[in-house]
């Protein structure tokens, strides 16, 4: 079964620390996803990738596919950063192929002031 | 550009009742995926559609249809429906088929089974 593990399942910490998020899956896929749910329900993509490195501002996300694992990193966290961090990842060897996402369980941050 | 939009945004039905949900994708994106998330199985992918054609399906029942016309606004419907449908509904938009895009999601609906 294709499987995808998050861990923190639960992350509180204190403004200004840096944060790790980490991400593994089972087998191949061809792209990776990293969101964000604030309370509420609004689902936002933060990255989508499929190898190496991307920034944007504070958040930092980065692929293994080697070791089937990708961390998404928060540095100078704030408490506007507290969310659910869910990853979800396209099995299969193309991006035409027939699967779709199959989605971590999240990790709740709390970014203490 | 307006983001994805989905209608009701909150629905109250009784079991056995069917349900049609709506999603309007953002202009010009031609795929639009649907996912369910409840508390205790988290998000999961319903289906898929790109250009009025389902490309992929999660595993769920029968109950759980949909359909995508022609200026890419896409409709589910559950039928029969269960205490278990109780969840929030999220459709999603990307501009090329496939979930390996970045989905662009909506605000969902949440269906309330009675």
């Amino acid at each position: 079964k294709n499987e995808v593990e998050q861990s923190p399942q639960n992350l509180t910490a204190q403004e200004g620390e840096f944060i790790t998020i980490n991400c593994s899956y089972s087998v191949g896929i061809s792209a990776l996803h990293w969101l964000q749910q604030h309370p509420g329900g609004g689902i936002v993509s933060l990255f989508m990738l499929s190898s190496g490195k991307k920034k944007h501002g504070r958040l930092i996300a980065t692929i293994n596919i080697q070791e089937k694992h990708s961390s998404l990193h928060i540095t100078a966290s704030h408490p506007r950063d507290s969310a659910v961090y869910i990853c979800a990842v396209r099995f299969g060897a193309s991006g035409g192929g027939a699967d779709g996402l199959t989605f971590g369980k999240g990790t709740h941050l709390i970014i203490q002031p | 550009k307006a983001g994805v939009t989905q209608t009701p945004r909150y629905l109250i039905k009784t079991r056995g009742q069917q349900v049609t949900l709506s999603c309007s994708p953002i202009s010009g994106h031609r795929s639009v995926s649907w996912y369910q998330q409840t508390p205790g199985q988290g998000l999961q992918f319903l289906f898929e559609y790109f250009s009025e054609t389902q490309r992929n399906k999660g595993n769920f029942p029968g109950r759980f249809s949909g359909r995508q016309f022609s200026n890419s606004r896409s409709e589910m419907n559950v039928s029969t429906l269960e205490l278990g449908d109780s969840a929030l509904y999220l459709c999603a938009s990307s501009l090329r088929q496939g979930t390996a895009d970045t989905q662009y999601f909506g605000p969902g609906t949440r269906l309330t089974v009675l």
